[in-house]
This record gives C-alpha cells, sequence and structure tokens, in this order.
C-alpha cells in the first residue's frame, strides 16, 4: 500500500464548477497535510496547508482534513483554464521526518 | 516572500562528466532537500540535511552526494554522469521545528547524452 494516494486523473471539469481533489494516507501518526500545484514543466507551489481536523479556506480554495478518516482533500471553486495542473499531496510523517508525496493528480479545467 | 534558487534552469552535460547543482535558499531554514521527478516515478528523495555538515540519505542516493558547507547552501553532486540521471532536479527547503511548509525551488532540467 502506498503511503500517499491520489487518483492520477485526470479530472476533467467545466470552466465555473468546483474541482474536488482527494487524497489519502496510511500513517496514522501524520501531523501536517499540504497541497502542491505544479504546472507542466516547472517546480512545485504550494498553495495550502491543513494541520487540524476540518476545513481551511483560503480565496477560492479549501483543504478539508479527515485525521480519523486518514483523508484530505482540495476543493477549487469557480474553476479557471488556469487551474489546470497537476495537484500534489504531500504529509508530513513524524516517524520519517519527512514530506511524502503522492503523484498527483491532472486537473483539465475545460472553457 | 520565500525563495529557493538554483543555479540552473537547463544544463547539458556528458556522461562521465563531475555535475554540481546549487541551491541557495534566503529564509534561514535548517532543512534543505534535493530530489528527482520523472514522468510515472512522482518525486523521489535523492539526500536531504538538517544541518550545516549534516546529510542524509533519501530514497534513491546512489550515484549522487551532497555537500552543505553553508546553513543557505545545498549542493547536488553527480560524480560521474550516466544518462539515466537524465531528469528534473528540484531543491526544497523547511525550517526544522514549528511550521513544516517546504518550498521548493524552480528545478534544473538535467540532460545527459
Amino acid at each position: 500500500q502506498k503511503e500517499v494516494e491520489q487518483n492520477s486523473g485526470p479530472l476533467s471539469v467545466p470552466e465555473g464548477a468546483i474541482a474536488s481533489l482527494n487524497c489519502t494516507y496510511s500513517d496514522r501518526g501524520s501531523q501536517s497535510f499540504f497541497w502542491y500545484r505544479q504546472y507542466s514543466g516547472k517546480s512545485p507551489e504550494l498553495i495550502m496547508f491543513i494541520y487540524s481536523n476540518g476545513d481551511k479556506e483560503d480565496g477560492r480554495f479549501t483543504a478539508q482534513l479527515n485525521k480519523a478518516s486518514q483523508y484530505v482533500s482540495l476543493l477549487i471553486r469557480d474553476s479557471q483554464p488556469s487551474d489546470s495542473a497537476t495537484y500534489l499531496c504531500a504529509v508530513f510523517s513524524g516517524g520519517y521526518n519527512k514530506l511524502i508525496f503522492g503523484a498527483g493528480t491532472r486537473l483539465a479545467v475545460h472553457p | 516572500d520565500v525563495k529557493v534558487t538554483q543555479s540552473s534552469r537547463y544544463l547539458v552535460k556528458r556522461t562521465g562528466e563531475k555535475v554540481f547543482l546549487e541551491c541557495v535558499q534566503d529564509m534561514d531554514h535548517e532543512n534543505m532537500f534535493w530530489y528527482r521527478q520523472d514522468p510515472g516515478l512522482g518525486l523521489r528523495l535523492i539526500y536531504f540535511s538538517y544541518d550545516v555538515k549534516m546529510k542524509e540519505k533519501g530514497d534513491i542516493p546512489e550515484g549522487y552526494s551532497v555537500s552543505r558547507e553553508k546553513k543557505e547552501r545545498f549542493s547536488l553532486i553527480l560524480e560521474s554522469a550516466s544518462t539515466n540521471q537524465t531528469s528534473m532536479y528540484l531543491c526544497a527547503s523547511r525550517r526544522k521545528i514549528g511550521l513544516y511548509e517546504q518550498y521548493f525551488g524552480p528545478g534544473t532540467r538535467l540532460t545527459v547524452t
């Protein structure tokens, strides 16, 4: 079992819709959770982080964390074509003292 | 504004050459990392350092070495470049305690011919 799992996609949504990206993790002791956006040929850019159960909102982005279910998600409201990218979920594992990355979900927002 | 810089965006080297990739961060972060990213394989950790002159092997250290003589600078060295080391190399840094946000540099696309 992979430590951080994401659906590889592509997830295709129409412009203006809500895109929902999901991630599950295996280490129950994980302490912090991150979402990175990566455009093709570019480096990952940190867009959201969440440490506590519940929702965290930042502009059009909402991160949701459910530690009991070992599940973290990213919602993108009013999706734009410029949101088309690969989204990486990352989980900080205290046991390994490093970020564990998922393989990423490719999001395509079509006009 | 956080900043991690890498010495080159694109690099072309020949098989057998010694290659140096440099990374500098201006956030006074204790931890620094080198990853490579290949299609279908995701991000893979090569080496990391949690303090000056300290280093730890990541998941794929073979064929690489690192150097950290100053807190802000972390170098990745390919002792004898091979074609299977053609990849995107990403440097990252993170504070040791407190918040665990990790920031990446722009990446170096290395081609070994």
